[in-house]
């Protein structure tokens, strides 16, 4: 069965500084994609950034990279330049590559971002 | 529209009573899902529709839950004899196909009393 985990439940960083929000999986499939969703205080899901299995580069969004290990399974989201309203719960995601499985979400990570 | 919509956005209901829970994913979207997230909590996959079959119920949390997509288009989720646990918000996400970004709407928060 395809797990992520999640290891922080609360994260703090200081505006304007660098972020890593930790996700491993656990997945035998060769084929997957990982997401990362944010969804702020308002509960509204916003997608972030994709990694595809076999893409051999990072994914890049603006201020998001995806920090891609496959032999270690993780997939660490790095937001640059912290801002106050990148204040929200971070979640981890991985897409079903096989006919019948379902489309996992971490547990989440709770972002504050301090003035 | 742009977007994934949902109504009702918020649902107070009485136990025993049945509620209809509709989304609207977007246009051309193939693949649709129905998420429930308790407070606090993470996501918890109910069901997903790929066109207007549903070759995943697995996540439905009992028979009392069952839901349906006409058209290829809007999903109702149907809550029967709702119970106090039922509480949560509920999330539907459509995706052009299987596996690939999921956009989702705003969530209908259900209250059972």
């Amino acid at each position: 069965a395809q797990k992520i985990t999640q290891t922080q439940p609360g994260m703090f960083v200081q505006e304007k500084e660098a972020v890593t929000l930790d996700c491993t999986y656990d997945t035998s499939d060769q084929s997957y994609g990982l997401f990362w969703y944010k969804q702020p205080s308002s509960g509204e899901m916003i997608f972030l950034i994709y990694q595809g299995s076999y893409d051999e580069q990072n994914a890049t969004e603006g201020r998001y990279s995806l920090n891609f290990q496959k032999a270690r399974k993780s997939a660490n989201l790095v937001i640059s330049a912290s801002q106050l309203g990148d204040s929200a719960m971070y979640f981890c995601a991985m897409g079903p590559a096989n006919y019948g499985q379902n489309f996992v979400f971490g547990p989440g990570t709770r972002l504050s971002v301090l003035p | 529209g742009a977007g994934v919509s949902q109504s009702p956005s918020n649902k107070v209901t009485e136990k025993g009573k049945d509620v209809e829970l509709r989304c609207d994913p977007i246009s051309g979207h193939t693949a649709l899902y129905w998420y429930r997230q308790s407070l606090g909590q993470g996501l918890e996959f109910l069901i997903y529709f790929q066109g207007n079959s549903a070759p995943d119920k697995s996540g439905l949390p009992s028979d009392r839950f069952s839901a349906e997509r006409t058209g290829g288009s809007v999903s109702t989720l149907t809550i029967q004899r709702t119970q106090q646990e039922d509480s949560a918000v509920y999330l539907c996400a459509s995706s052009f196909s299987r596996g690939e970004t999921q956009y989702f709407g705003p969530g209908t928060r259900l209250l059972v009393l």
